[in-house]
């Protein structure tokens, strides 16, 4: 089944203590992004990449990480939390981002404390 | 920059009542426009898209078009349903922008019987 996968799916933690949100995809897709949602702010995108070793900046990247040094995953790295970061992210796929639909994640929700 | 603007919502229709969903959008270039669907609990799933002037996406009775010259993507639908109950997300991906995608902030719609 062609999928988006995130783990975990639920995350309380406390500020300060490193993290990482995991996202594997089994589509062979080039396209990877993260979004965080808010209320009232709807989907904001963080970082994206467009293949294997290339990731840039969406708008809101400021206190994350992402590496992609493979097709499959592309993990979220929050190396010193803050309660500003509790949210709802999605990992989302697609195969050429304009042409193509985006395939989403089921979500994680984080709560920094 | 690109941006994508939504209706407010939140939205309540009876069942069989005509639905609309405005958006508009600020792009440098020539955009690709999305409607995606949210349900309780979910990642986003691509309802409908279109990728030129002129364009009708239409998916489950659902549909679009993209107006070049409004600088709108507005949705619709004859005649809802209660399984329609969603928040629904305008969006547009801009390749003059380097494949960024921006979501409007969503609209919550409620089909009561």
């Amino acid at each position: 089944e062609a999928q988006v996968t995130q783990n975990p799916r639920y995350l309380i933690t406390v500020t300060g203590k490193k993290l990482t949100v995991t996202c594997s995809q089994n589509m062979n897709h080039e396209y990877m992004s993260w979004y965080r949602q808010d209320p009232g702010l709807g989907l904001r995108q963080i970082y994206y990449s467009m293949n294997v070793e290339v990731t840039d900046k969406g708008d809101v990247p400021e206190g994350y990480k992402v590496s992609r040094k493979e097709k499959r995953n592309f993990p979220l790295i929050l190396e010193s939390p803050s309660p500003n970061q509790t949210s709802l992210y999605f990992c989302a796929s697609s195969l050429l981002v304009t042409l193509n639909e985006q395939y989403f994640g089921p979500g994680t929700r984080l709560t920094v404390t | 920059g690109d941006s994508v603007t939504q209706m407010e919502g939140p939205v309540t229709l009876s069942e069989e009542a005509f639905l609309t969903i405005n958006c508009t959008y600020t792009a440098t270039g020539y955009p690709s426009l999305f409607w995606y669907v949210q349900y309780p609990g979910e990642g986003l799933q691509l309802l409908l898209k279109a990728t030129k002037a002129d364009d009708k996406g239409s998916n489950k009775g659902f549909e679009a078009t993209y107006r070049k010259e409004t600088t709108s993507f507005h949705l619709e639908k004859g005649s809802v349903q209660v399984s329609d109950s969603a928040v629904y997300f305008c969006a547009l991906s801009d390749a003059n922008t380097g494949n960024q995608f921006y979501f409007g902030t969503g609209t919550s719609l409620t089909v009561i019987p």
